[in-house]
């Protein structure tokens, strides 16, 4: 079955600066790769995802890049803000008619130093 | 729409106690799963379901079992609870789309549940 692991397990960065997480999969299967982030006592909510048919996406600070040959995709988070602090999670998922089951990484604990 | 709903919130149970952890949701979803959250661990797939009448095991299926008579319900239940399912267990939902887009799995709130 897919494995995913995740590095760092926590990362503390300076407010306004960027913060990496890097991810790697070990099924080259697999399709799909969201990444979540999860404050204090919440669920798990999707920040963004990219399919296996693209190399790169941005949304705002937010952006993920995918290299299939390395099996491995990471999250970067620039101008960081408090808010950003929280476990952010990546997965992934092999999808033909949906997506029923993600494996996850180990999670990343970011802490914003203001 | 009230998305993915869970209950209880919270739970304490017994070594040997038995229950059953509710979830359902409202947007028609085809496709269910639940996850469990412990530390240091991410989240691990328990069971999934594609559709009413079909479930399959995931990554840690042993002392749970669920059913899915229903679109909107898929409930986890926990045959003889051990101190090992202390943890968070969570439900999430998503289409069926053909994998063109929208693979977002929707997650609930989550039941906390603690076995002594």
């Amino acid at each position: 079955g897919e494995n995913v692991e995740q590095h760092p397990s926590t990362l503390s960065v300076q407010e306004g600066d960027s913060a990496v997480i890097k991810c790697t999969y070990s099924d080259s299967a697999s399709n799909y790769f969201p990444w979540y982030k999860q404050e204090l006592g919440k669920r798990p909510q999707l920040i963004i995802d990219i399919r296996s048919n693209v190399g790169e996406k941005k949304d705002q600070r937010i952006a993920v890049t995918l290299n299939k040959t390395a099996k491995h995709f990471s999250l970067h988070i620039t101008e960081t803000q408090p808010e950003d602090s929280a476990v952010y999670f990546c997965a992934a998922a092999l999808t033909n008619f949906g997506n029923e089951k993600l494996t996850f990484g180990t999670g990343t604990r970011l802490t914003i130093i203001p | 729409n009230a998305g993915v709903t869970q209950t209880p919130k919270f739970q304490v149970l017994k070594t040997g106690q038995s229950m059953t952890l509710q979830c359902a949701q409202d947007m028609n979803h085809e496709y269910m799963s639940w996850y469990r959250q412990d530390p240091g661990m991410g989240l691990r797939l328990i069971h999934y379901s594609v559709g009413a009448g079909i479930t399959d095991q995931g990554e840690v299926p042993n002392g749970y079992n669920v059913s899915r008579s229903t679109t909107e319900d898929f409930p986890l239940r926990l045959l003889s609870a051990a101190p090992s399912q202390t943890s968070v267990y969570f439900c999430a939902s998503s289409y069926a789309d053909l994998g063109t887009g929208g693979d977002e799995q929707f997650f609930g709130p989550g039941t906390r549940l603690t076995v002594l």
